[in-house]
């Protein structure tokens, strides 16, 4: 069965700090992997794909296959990533998309 | 480029009613999921439509049911509801191409049972 693990489910940094958010997946198939991103009182958009490796607003993420980890780096938060953040994974679209519960990030000032 | 909208925003029903829910997809784009985010659960699959048919749907009962119209648009019909159906229900679209099945969400209808 599909899993995906959020551990955190709030997290608090500094502005200019670094940040990790951390994800955990479980598939025997080949995974897609997406990280969603969820703005106060906006709807959810995609933040990142892991198989178009871009960086979007200085967030990046690797598939890392070995520990079955996805996890959301960016290395200076800024305020206005403060928000939900969800981890998705997806297997062609059969069983639509897997969801963690999400990691509220909090960028203090 | 308009986003997946979603009618009504907010929806209040009694125990035993019908919800229908409606969900229009980006321009071009064939495939409609239904999601189902209640309080505590997180969001959860419900359904997906492509081209007019349901290809899968995840764990809930059969009371949950929708079809997608030529058009692509969907509805989604929750019968006999019950409390615990109150939650966020999302839909997204996607267009289904090789590469990959990236998903766009609308911003949601509220159902709320009482």
């Amino acid at each position: 069965a599909q899993r995906v693990t959020q551990p955190e489910k709030l997290l608090s940094v500094f502005k200019g700090a670094p940040v990790e958010l951390k994800c955990n997946y479980s598939y025997s198939g080949s995974p897609e992997l997406f990280w969603y991103v969820q703005y106060s009182r906006q709807r959810l958009q995609l933040l990142l794909r892991h198989i178009s490796r871009e960086s979007i607003k200085g967030f990046t993420a690797d598939l890392n296959k070995g520990e079955t980890s996805f996890h959301l780096k960016k290395p200076f938060a800024q305020e206005e990533d403060s928000a939900m953040y969800y981890c998705a994974l997806g297997g062609g679209g059969a069983d639509g998309l897997t969801f963690g519960k999400g990691t509220h990030l909090i960028i203090q000032p | 480029e308009a986003g997946v909208t979603q009618s009504p925003t907010h929806l209040i029903k009694t125990r035993g009613q019908q919800a229908t829910l409606r969900c229009s997809p980006i321009s071009g784009h064939t495939s409609v999921y239904w999601y189902q985010q209640a309080l505590g659960l997180g969001l959860q699959f419900l359904l997906w439509y492509d081209e007019g048919e349901e290809r899968n749907r995840g764990n809930f009962p059969p009371r949950f049911s929708g079809r997608q119209f030529p058009n692509y648009s969907s509805e989604l019909n929750v019968n006999a509801l019950e409390l615990e159906d109150s939650a966020l229900y999302l839909c997204a679209s996607s267009l289904r191409d090789y590469l990959t099945d990236t998903q766009y969400f609308g911003p949601g209808t509220r159902l709320t049972v009482l």
